[in-house]
């Protein structure tokens, strides 16, 4: 059975600051998503990442994959404001399967200003 | 044409009543999904239907029942609901064959209240 964990689930931290997200499944996967939630809202899709070492950036967040380990960074550089949400992880199998979707309990971030 | 539509966008029903969420995308998307989410937690996956056929079924009550008419719509069907069904339902499509940077894209969600 696929599971999914992210660590920490709950983050306050200044602005300015960097800090990491950890992502770790547990069983082979070859796609893993990373998705924000802010509250009330629906899911905004950040990164898909599909091979072992991929790497993608999009402004402040740089996310990476580690299929070897398991293992998928969500890194956030010089906190702002505007990114407190909540940080989902989600990994499926992809492929030529219409294959479930499994989410982590997300990370809520909380940066201060 | 990006999103995925969800109506309506907040329902309130009470136990015995029978209401229906409706989710239409025109993506050209054959895989359809709902999720249910309840307050700070995950979305928990329901249902998925591909090809306009039910494929997953993650053991949802009998009082949740879905369908897809074809290739666009996905709809789901309340009776009988409980209060602890309450939560906000997630619609959401992707093609099939998940390649290259394919994702699943979500609609805004229904906020239902059950009284």
């Amino acid at each position: 059975e696929l599971k999914v964990e992210q660590n920490p689930l709950f983050l306050s931290m200044q602005e300015g600051k960097n800090y990491t997200i950890y992502c770790n499944y547990s069983t082979t996967s070859d796609r893993l998503y990373w998705y924000r939630q802010d509250p009330g809202k629906s899911l905004e899709s950040l990164f898909v990442l599909l091979s072992n070492g991929a790497v993608k950036q999009e402004g402040r967040l740089m996310a990476s994959l580690d299929t070897k380990a398991r293992l998928s960074t969500l890194h956030i550089t010089a906190a702002v404001h505007d990114l407190s949400a909540t940080y989902f992880c989600a990994v499926d199998r992809g492929g030529n399967r219409d294959d479930k979707i499994i989410f982590g309990k997300g990370t809520r971030l909380h940066i201060l200003p | 044409d990006t999103e995925v539509t969800q109506t309506p966008k907040h329902l309130v029903m009470g136990m015995t009543n029978k209401k229906s969420l409706k989710c239409e995308q025109h993506m050209g998307h054959r895989a359809m999904y709902w999720y249910k989410q309840k307050a700070k937690k995950p979305p928990e996956l329901m249902f998925v239907y591909s090809y306009e056929k039910l494929s997953i079924n993650e053991s949802v009550p009998s009082r949740f029942s879905p369908e897809c008419p074809n290739s666009s719509l996905l709809n789901l069907h309340l009776h009988a609901l409980q209060p602890e069904d309450s939560a906000l339902y997630l619609c959401a499509s992707s093609h099939v064959l998940r390649t290259t940077n394919e994702k699943l894209f979500f609609g805004s969600g229904t906020q239902l209240s059950v009284l």
